[in-house]
């Protein structure tokens, strides 16, 4: 079982390049997060998609955009990276629904990947 | 809005020791708390929860309690390992119809034999 796979797991990218962030689940969850880890910092939300077929912004989402591809697919877009975007990017997955109640099924995240931008 | 501190690191123990890391919260209402534990070179993983206040969450010898009237969730191990060397991050959900996650800033965890 692979969980939540993403790709690539290193990159380098000069000032006004673009990439887009690949990552895929296999545990047919229904949401999906984008985070980026920062020394001293923590995680920081970007964007998340609480279903297939909707995004939202969250804390930190200027330069970037998501896309919902299907209910397994969540890609991380840079359309003209900065050097304030070096970091490193975790996507993530859950449920809906846990023990507990509602919104309460943990986080299952993927090995990040880290971004250079020079 | 809500958020999450806990201590700054890095955390140096020896083998056996006692573990505590501390973690207060601000937040509307009573929401669930989470420890996540992030091994090297890896993504972060859950190490427990508590939904509600008085809640012990309880993982792998660790344990934290949900403590409303000082708003924290510490972090303790009775004795740590050279394999619980890690960063520790304490969360907590940011309400709404999701499972967003605040998350505080992580500490480093460094065990020596």
């Amino acid at each position: 079982n692979a969980g939540v796979t993403q790709t690539p797991k290193f990159q380098v990218l000069k000032t006004g390049q673009s990439m887009t962030l690949q990552c895929a689940q296999d545990m047919n969850h229904n949401s999906m997060y984008w985070y980026r880890q920062d020394p001293g910092m923590g995680l920081r939300l970007i964007y998340y998609s609480a279903s297939e077929g909707t995004t939202d912004k969250g804390e930190v989402p200027n330069g970037y955009n998501v896309s919902r591809l299907n209910k397994r697919e969540f890609s991380l877009r840079l359309e003209s990276a900065a050097p304030s975007q070096t970091s490193v990017y975790f996507c993530a997955s859950s449920e809906n629904w846990g023990a507990g109640g509602p919104y309460n099924s943990p986080l299952h995240f993927g090995n990040g990947t880290r971004l250079t931008v020079t | 809005g809500n958020s999450v501190t806990q201590m700054e690191g890095p955390v140096t123990l020896s083998e056996e020791a006692f573990l505590t890391i501390n973690c207060t919260y601000t937040a509307t209402g009573y929401p669930s708390l989470f420890w996540y534990v992030q091994y090297p070179g890896e993504g972060l993983q859950l190490l427990l929860k508590a939904t509600k206040a008085d809640d012990k969450g309880s993982n792998k010898g660790f344990e934290a309690t949900y403590r409303k009237e000082t708003t924290s969730f510490h972090l303790e191990k009775g004795s740590v390992q050279v394999s619980d060397s890690a960063v520790y991050f304490c969360a907590l959900h940011d309400g709404g119809a999701t499972n967003k996650l605040i998350f505080g800033t992580g500490t480093l965890l460094a065990v020596q034999p």
